[in-house]
């Protein structure tokens, strides 16, 4: 079965700009999670995503930060604006249900803010 | 969300057995000890998890005390390619904590 696919791989933009990251989840998962990874540290969880309802977003900054799953399917990730401390690998992953199933997750997005 | 505690780094010999330790002495009776791996540019991979009994499967073992206050995840034959960043989350169906990690290196 196909994996977890997100894109870009890789982006560079300066503070202030926006961005964007696109994920699409394994077929029929009905579970979506963000992640931010920065550098030597592990993934931190931004939002939870169940179906194409928001299960948790306590850790999203959210004055910066907005996230969205139309459909129930695929999902985007935005930053507006960016700051230095963005600078990290997002991760998205997902399961077939929340409660404890195994998480997919995808290669990531690193994005450099300059 | 219980705390795990795990050492930064461990250094295995290629074909030998890598036991990575965790503690979480403050988990709680439905909380669920998981393990996950990072290989370098990846995103993590699902291992192994546990409530009480030990448990394994195609890739390692856990073994989870009788205090479940610590556990050990075994990788029986450890080659170059399980190099990572090995991940013990305590989960209770809530969300996953991932701490720092301990970074294994297996040396040929």
């Amino acid at each position: 079965e196909a994996g977890v696919a997100q894109s870009p791989r890789y982006k560079i933009i300066e503070k202030r700009q926006s961005v964007a990251f696109w994920c699409n989840p394994i077929s029929g998962h009905a579970t979506l999670y963000w992640y931010q990874q920065i550098l030597g540290q592990g993934p931190k969880l931004l939002i939870q995503f169940q179906n194409n309802g928001v299960v948790d977003d306590s850790q999203l900054p959210k004055d910066r930060f907005s996230a969205e799953r139309l459909k129930g399917v695929d999902s985007t990730l935005k930053i507006q604006p960016a700051k230095l401390e963005d600078s990290a690998v997002y991760l998205c992953a997902s399961s077939l249900e929340a409660l404890g199933y195994e998480q997919y997750f995808g290669p990531g997005t690193r994005l450099t803010v300059t | 969300d219980a705390k795990t505690t795990q050492p930064p780094s461990m250094d295995c010999a290629e074909g030998r057995a890598a036991n990575l330790p965790c503690n979480h002495s403050t988990i709680s009776g439905n909380e669920y000890v998981y393990w996950y791996r990072q290989i370098h540019s990846q995103g993590p991979q699902y291992i192994i998890h546990g409530l009480k009994n030990n448990e394994t499967n195609e890739m390692a073992s856990l073994i989870i005390t009788e205090d479940r206050k610590s556990s050990t995840l075994i990788l029986p034959h450890a080659t170059l390619r399980d190099t990572a960043v090995y991940y013990c989350i305590a989960y209770n169906f809530n969300k996953f904590y991932f701490g720092s990690g301990t970074k294994l290196n297996v040396k040929p």
